[in-house]
C-alpha cells in the first residue's frame, strides 16, 4: 500500500526555519517525481515545489522562490522540504504528492503537517 | 502563470441529486486537466486525469469533460460521504496551478 506520511509541521516565527519530512512507503521512492502542495486555512490548493524522480530537476513557485528548497534521499525513502525566512503567508497544511508519469497529475497524497508562521 | 477560475464557489444539493462544477483556464490547456476531492483531514484524493479518464477504483459516478479553456465535472447520484470540496488542476504550462475550489453540502 502507497503511504506518504509527513512530519516537522509546528509554529514558528516570522522569519524563521522548518523543515518538513515526507516519509514513502509502498513503493520504490526513486522511481517517481515528488511534490508539495499547500492548502493555507480557508483557501485553495497551491503547489509549490517539484523534485524529479532522478533529483536532478526541481522547481518552486515564484512565491517561495529562494526560501524554500526542495530534495530527496532515496536512501531513506524521504523527501523534504527546507522552509527558511517564513513569512506569515506561508502558514497552510503542507501536503506531499507523488507525482503520475510526466508528474502531470498526482496520483497519492499525505494527510499533511499543519505550519503555523505567528509573532 | 494560467488561471483556473472554478464555479460555482459552493454548492447546496440533495440526496441522489447530480451536480456540475466547472473550471475554466485562462489559455488553452487541451486536455491537461484534473480533478480532486479534498476532505477536512484526509488525503487529498485525484478523481478525474486527463480531462475525463477516471483514477482507477473511482466510482464511475464521478466524470469530467471538456478541452481547450472550459471543462465540467460531474457527480450522480449524490451521497453524504461526497461531502468535500472539489478542484481542478493544469498541468499544461509551469506552474502547476489548481482552481480556487468548490464547496459540495448536502442539503
Amino acid at each position: 500500500e502507497v503511504q506518504l506520511v509527513e512530519s516537522g509541521g509546528g509554529l514558528v516565527k516570522p522569519g524563521g526555519s522548518l523543515s518538513l519530512s515526507c516519509a514513502i512507503s509502498g513503493f520504490t521512492s526513486s522511481s517517481y517525481s515528488m511534490n508539495w502542495v499547500r492548502q493555507a486555512p480557508g483557501k485553495g490548493l497551491e503547489w509549490v515545489s517539484f523534485i524529479s524522480s532522478s533529483g536532478s530537476y526541481t522547481f518552486h513557485v515564484e512565491s517561495v522562490k529562494g526560501r524554500f528548497t526542495i530534495s530527496r534521499d532515496d536512501a531513506k525513502n524521504t523527501v523534504y522540504l527546507q522552509m527558511n525566512s517564513l513569512r506569515v503567508e506561508d502558514t497552510a497544511v503542507y501536503y506531499c504528492a507523488r507525482g503520475h508519469g510526466g508528474n502531470s497529475w498526482f496520483d497519492s497524497w499525505g494527510q499533511g503537517t499543519l505550519v503555523i508562521v505567528s509573532p | 502563470d494560467i488561471q483556473m477560475t472554478q464555479s460555482p464557489f459552493s454548492l447546496s444539493a440533495s440526496v441522489g441529486d447530480s451536480v456540475t462544477i466547472t473550471c475554466q483556464a485562462s489559455q488553452g490547456i487541451s486536455l491537461r486537466l484534473n480533478w480532486y476531492q479534498v476532505k477536512p483531514g484526509k488525503a487529498p484524493k485525484a478523481l478525474i486525469y486527463d480531462a475525463s479518464n477516471l483514477v482507477p477504483g473511482v466510482p464511475s459516478k464521478f466524470s469530467g469533460s471538456g478541452s481547450g479553456t472550459d471543462f465540467t465535472f460531474n457527480i450522480t447520484s449524490l451521497q453524504p460521504e461526497d461531502v468535500a470540496t472539489y478542484f481542478c488542476q493544469q498541468y499544461d504550462t509551469l506552474p502547476i496551478t489548481f482552481g480556487q475550489g468548490t464547496r459540495l453540502e448536502i442539503k
